[in-house]
């Protein structure tokens, strides 16, 4: 069983405008992590945002935020005021449990934002 | 300063020859990871280290592939004999353990084809 699903492939938003971007998760250990990665077209990695499964709080980083729903297991990241340059790949991933320092990455979703 | 560092960018090699990949972590960060990417597998974790200690190498497709970390500050992947199915972006990245927050740096990644 996939334990991190991104299940869109590709997503459009026009520039200024907010969108989300899905991922659940499937992990049977209290204690793991979320985070989301960006991969422009340059191919490096950059790191985005982290949320702690005991955090109480949703994670924010200017623009991005996440929408955690535990009980759904789900880590949506939303990007509020899309702008030209947040075209990429974006990857969902899971440190599925705070023994390990392994991370788990979903497939993917590529966002292209229009003018 | 500087990020992770790898070398070469771009490799070009045929088939059963021997390919060494080179990584630089981030100065003081102690966890040092492999990764490969793909189209058909997507980003997969193959070894990590901590401390220069392998801890993690499940990832690792077969006898032809073997990491090291002589030390705190450099780490290859090696692949040896190559085949046309280890054409790959692989990456290295490195992290400094502070909590349960364990981000993860990417290096800019070397693109491996295997004629």
């Amino acid at each position: 069983a996939q334990k991190i699903t991104q299940t869109q492939p590709g997503m459009f938003v026009q520039e200024k405008e907010a969108v989300t971007l899905d991922c659940t998760y499937d992990t049977s250990d209290p204690s793991y992590g979320l985070f989301w990665y960006k991969q422009p077209s340059s191919g490096e990695m950059i790191f985005l945002i982290y949320q702690g499964s005991y955090d109480q709080q949703n994670a924010t980083e200017g623009r991005y935020s996440l929408n955690f729903q535990k009980a759904r297991k789900s880590a949506n990241l939303v990007i509020s005021a899309s702008q030209l340059g947040d075209s990429a790949m974006y990857f969902c991933a899971m440190r599925e449990s705070y023994n390990t320092d392994k991370l788990i990455f979903g497939t993917g979703t590529r966002l292209q934002v229009f003018p | 300063d500087a990020g992770v560092i790898q070398s070469p960018r771009h490799e070009v090699t045929e088939m059963g020859q021997e390919v060494t990949l080179r990584c630089k972590p981030i100065s003081g960060h102690d966890y040092l990871f492999w990764y490969r990417q793909t189209m058909m597998r997507g980003l997969e974790l193959l070894i990590y280290f901590n401390n220069n200690v392998p801890i993690d190498d499940s990832g690792m497709p077969e006898d032809r592939f073997s990491a090291k970390m002589p030390n705190a500050s450099f780490s290859t992947l090696k692949i040896q004999p190559s085949e046309p199915r280890d054409s790959a972006v692989y990456f290295c990245a490195s992290s400094l353990w502070v909590s349960s927050y364990n981000e993860q740096f990417f290096g800019p990644g070397t693109r491996l084809t295997v004629l």
